[in-house]
């Protein structure tokens, strides 16, 4: 069975720092697909990134990026000098292709990310 | 932004009642699904559907039920609300089956009293 575990609950950070956001995930599966979505104080969920398990390159996107190791079955996500508005719950998730009719996606716990000023 | 809309956008209701709320999108997508998200649980499939009046359970799918007429509306409903069914739920789309990202509506919050 699928699963993904963010271990860390809460983060807090002084703006202008750095941030890790792990994420661990369980599959079978060969080929399968991970993502990471944003959810800040306005309750929208938005999607950041889409990673199938082929690409072990990391992805940098401004200030951005994530290292996908399928050694350690990771998918992280970095946030460069945060800022306030990075201040979101944060969901990494897990697609395993293929499985019945549709893209289901099982979705971490999240990660909450207070950035303070 | 994909075109996807909720309503309710918040709802008030007490046990027993039934309640339908609804997910319209402007994409044309084939795949659209309803979560529910509740706090240390991120979001938790309920129903999904893979085209017109093709649908199939999640992993919550207990004391809920889904219709799709239209390819563009993806009705829940809570045939006798509970409190335990209050929460936060989302509607997402998917262009194809293929692990497609999926895009997330505003959300509708359903409190029962």
């Amino acid at each position: 069975a699928q699963k993904v575990t963010q271990a860390q609950t809460e983060i807090s950070v002084v703006e202008k720092e750095d941030v890790t956001l792990d994420c661990v995930y369980e599959t079978r599966d060969t080929t399968y697909y991970l993502f990471w979505y944003k959810q800040p104080p306005s309750g929208e969920l938005v999607f950041l990134i889409r990673r199938n398990s082929f690409d072990e390159q990391n992805e940098i996107s401004g200030r951005y990026s994530w290292n996908f190791q399928k050694s350690t079955s990771s998918f992280n996500f970095t946030i460069t000098a945060s800022q306030v508005v990075d201040s979101a719950v944060y969901f990494c998730a897990l697609s395993e292709a293929g499985y019945s009719s549709a893209s289901k996606i099982i979705f971490g716990s999240g990660t909450r990310l207070s950035i303070r000023p | 932004d994909a075109g996807i809309t909720q309503s309710p956008r918040h709802k008030v209701t007490e046990t027993g009642t039934p309640v339908t709320l609804r997910c319209h999108q402007t994409e044309n997508h084939r795949y659209m699904y309803w979560y529910r998200q509740d706090p240390g649980h991120g979001l938790r499939l309920i129903h999904y559907s893979y085209g017109v009046k093709d649908t199939d359970k999640g992993e919550v799918s207990d004391g809920y039920s889904v219709s799709r007429s239209k390819t563009e509306d993806f009705l829940l409903t809570l045939e006798s609300a509970t409190s335990s069914q209050t929460s936060v739920y989302f509607c997402a789309i998917s262009e194809s089956s293929d692990a497609d990202t999926q895009y997330f509506g505003p959300g509708t919050r359903l409190t029962v009293l």
